[in-house]
């Protein structure tokens, strides 16, 4: 069955560090979304890529970069991490290029940054 | 985007109907709503969508009046595997500002 993960499932990190989620559909999907999820924000958008090479800013994109290199990648690089980016991080994908596409999501990564 | 408000907690029992009513007074013209489903520590699932009138499929049922100025997930004969947050989601990505809002928690209980 076509599935969306993601890896790895909880992380530890310490301030300034390079850290990369990576996010794998097998789904097909050209659309592929981050977002975090923060007690009180619910999800907010980091970034998104409708296609290979193409990639968009988000509402919180500020300290994240996403590359898409093919269709079923795409990992999120938090370019040196800082406390304020220990979240829950969901990936996810989804089929249409229609607005309000329903979207599929990975499983999460915990991060916490010390 | 469209701002939506819901309420933030529902409590409910085993085999109620759980009517769960999303406001989006700024809603635009092309706009779909959205409903998602998230248990603890998963991610979000889709479950229902809609654009006007009554939507219907094996999960949940979603109501939307004329002005479509609100919308009405309802979910029939819950049971505890139903306690979960919902979110009403409204807009679309290419706004560059899709969020999902801070959802409605449902506890089923026994």
């Amino acid at each position: 069955d076509a599935e969306i993960t993601q890896s790895p499932r909880h992380k530890i990190t310490e301030t300034g560090r390079q850290v990369t989620l990576a996010c794998h559909q097998t789904w097909n999907h050209n659309n592929m979304f981050w977002y975090r999820q923060d007690l009180g924000h619910g999800l907010r958008l980091i970034h998104y890529s409708y296609g290979v090479q193409d990639t968009n800013k988000g509402e919180v994109s500020d300290g994240y970069s996403v590359s898409r290199s093919n269709t079923e990648d795409l990992p999120l690089t938090l370019e040196s991490a800082a406390s304020s980016q220990t979240s829950v991080y969901f990936c996810a994908s989804s089929e249409s290029m229609a607005d309000s596409a329903p979207q599929y999501f990975g499983p999460g990564t915990r991060l916490t940054v010390t | 985007l469209a701002k939506t408000t819901q309420p933030i907690s529902m409590d409910s029992y085993e085999g109620q109907e759980v009517n769960i009513t999303c406001s989006h007074n700024n809603i635009a013209t092309n706009d779909y709503i959205t409903w998602y489903q998230q248990f603890p520590s998963q991610g979000p699932r889709f479950i229902i969508q809609g654009y006007k009138t009554k939507v219907t499929n094996e999960v949940a049922s979603l109501f939307i009046p004329a002005d479509r100025k609100s919308s009405t997930l309802s979910l029939p004969r819950v049971s505890l595997s139903d306690t979960a947050v919902y979110y009403c989601l409204v807009g679309a990505v290419r706004g560059n500002k899709l969020t999902f809002g801070g959802g409605t928690r449902v506890l089923v209980k026994p």
